[in-house]
């Protein structure tokens, strides 16, 4: 079942924010974020681990919620280089690192 | 840095032949995936593999088939391709140790047109 990202676009001006919520039906072992630019491959960001470890992103944060099994991806003082479209993939456990990945949200920061 | 090379960026088929698409890292991975992204649908899963000559299908492995015969190349077998193929396939691979997770590192991507 493929996580629910929500919203499915949003369009910004340079310093505001922004938060993208991923939201899976199954119980979960972690959730990854990833961006992807147009024409370019998707880049990882954060990985969010259940029991609340997390790795990635320095200028990126994100929640991890397990009792609801969702995730969200806050995005503060946005740059132009944030624009993209950026997924969630979510892991099971026992699952070798397959993930499942949400629709997307496109994220456009405009000057 | 990690490298995922795929063979080719574009690609022009005709309905009922066989496609190979290739995918080579170079950091070693365990495994390996294959996933085609569609608009509105993100990335869908068709096979990993999480060692040599293993595989395992994904959400949607019907029309695909896989080989992984050496560590650092994953191969997507289109047997005989169809319209609705047409797609962008992407290539990952991660390492695999224990139950730990780990990031994934995806290929610039194939773009496939089968006409």
């Amino acid at each position: 079942q493929q996580p629910v990202q929500s919203p499915q676009a949003v369009i910004l001006r340079e310093g505001e924010d922004a938060v993208i919520n991923c939201s899976s039906s199954k119980a979960l072992y972690s959730v990854h974020w990833y961006r992807q630019k147009h024409g370019e491959a998707p880049i990882f960001l954060m990985i969010l681990l259940k029991g609340g470890e997390q790795k990635g992103h320095d200028k990126i944060s994100a929640s991890f919620n397990e009792k609801k099994q969702q995730s969200s991806l806050y995005l503060t003082a946005s740059q132009l280089s944030y624009s993209g479209t950026y997924f969630c993939g979510t892991e099971i456990a026992g699952g070798y690192n397959k993930l499942i990945f949400g629709a997307g949200t496109r994220l456009a920061v405009h000057p | 840095d990690v490298k995922v090379t795929q063979s080719s960026r574009y690609l022009v088929k005709r309905t009922g032949e066989k496609v190979f698409l290739e995918c080579v890292q170079d950091m070693d991975h365990e495994n390996m995936f294959w996933y085609r992204q569609d608009p509105g649908l993100g990335l869908r899963l068709i096979y990993f593999s999480y060692d040599v000559k293993m595989k395992e299908k994904g959400d949607i492995p019907e029309g695909y088939s896989v080989s992984r015969e050496k560590k650092e190349r994953f191969s997507l077998i289109l047997e005989s391709a169809s319209t609705n193929q047409t797609s962008m396939y992407l290539c990952a691979s991660s390492f695999h140790l224990g139950t730990r997770t780990y990031e994934q590192y995806f290929g610039p991507g194939t773009r496939l047109t089968v006409t």
